[in-house]
C-alpha cells in the first residue's frame, strides 16, 4: 500500500532533550516536506527536500534539522527542544516531476508533540 | 516570501446550498493552487488542484478557480452534505509550500 509513515505517532518529552520524528514513503517520491499545524496559523512549512541531499528551508526553519539521506526517509530532528515547539507535525512527499512541487502531496498521520 | 490570506474563517451553510471559500496570494511565481480538507483528528487531503496555465477545474461537486491577474482563486462545493464539514485548507507553491489559515466548514442537516 501506497503510504507515508511517521514515528513516532505521539510524544512528550521535556526541555532540551534532543529527539528524532522519522518519516518515510514508499512511492519513490522525490519531494518530501516537513510541517507544523498550530490552531489558527494552518500548516507552516519547516524543511523541504526536493531529492536525496537537497534540503532547503521553509517557513519556520529555526529549532529544527533535518537530512536526506536516502530517497525514502526524511528524519526531522529537534537538537534542543522547547515549549514553543509543542505541536501537530506532519509529514509529506510528493512525486517532485522534473523538480517542481506542482503535483499531488501525500500527508504522514502525523505526530503530536509536547514539551514541558 | 508568498502570503497566503483565506477567507472566511468559518461558515456554516444548510445541507444542499452552496460554499464558497477565497484565497489571495502574493507571488506571481506560485504556479501551483492544492486545495485539502482536513477532517477532526485527521491528516489533510488533497480533494482538487489547479496549475496556472489553467482557470477553472471540477470534480464532480467541487470547483476551482483561478484569477492569475487579481491573484486569487476560490473553492466551490456544490449541493453540500454533512460529511463536507471539516476544514479546508488552500495553497499556493513554486517549490515551497504556503497555506491559508484554513476555513472550518459545518454543513447542516
Amino acid at each position: 500500500e501506497a503510504q507515508v509513515t511517521q514515528n513516532p505517532r505521539y510524544l512528550i518529552t521535556v526541555t532540551g532533550k534532543k529527539l528524532t520524528v522519522t518519516c518515510s514513503q514508499n512511492m519513490n517520491h522525490e519531494y518530501m516536506s516537513w510541517y507544523r499545524q498550530d490552531p489558527g496559523l494552518g500548516l507552516r512549512q519547516i524543511y523541504y527536500s526536493m531529492n536525496v541531499e537537497v534540503t532547503d528551508k521553509g517557513d519556520v526553519p529555526e529549532g529544527y534539522k533535518v537530512s536526506r539521506k536516502e530517497k525514502r526517509n526524511f528524519p526531522l530532528i529537534l537538537e534542543s527542544p522547547s515549549p514553543n515547539q509543542t505541536s501537530l507535525y506532519f509529514c509529506a512527499s510528493s512525486l517532485g516531476t522534473s523538480g517542481h512541487s506542482t503535483d499531488t502531496q501525500y500527508f504522514g498521520p502525523g505526530t503530536r508533540l509536547t514539551v514541558l | 516570501g508568498e502570503n497566503v490570506e483565506q477567507h472566511p474563517s468559518t461558515l456554516s451553510v444548510q445541507e444542499g446550498d452552496s460554499a464558497v471559500i477565497k484565497c489571495t496570494y502574493s507571488d506571481s511565481a506560485s504556479n501551483y493552487f492544492p486545495w485539502y480538507k482536513q477532517e477532526l483528528g485527521k491528516r489533510p487531503q488533497l480533494i482538487i488542484d489547479i496549475r496556472s496555465n489553467v482557470g477553472e477545474k471540477k470534480d464532480q461537486r467541487i470547483a476551482v478557480t483561478l484569477n492569475k491577474t487579481a491573484k486569487h482563486f476560490s473553492l466551490h462545493i456544490t449541493e453540500t452534505q454533512p460529511e463536507d464539514s471539516a476544514v479546508y485548507f488552500c495553497a499556493a507553491t513554486g517549490n515551497q509550500f504556503y497555506f491559508g489559515t484554513g476555513t472550518s466548514l459545518t454543513v447542516i442537516p
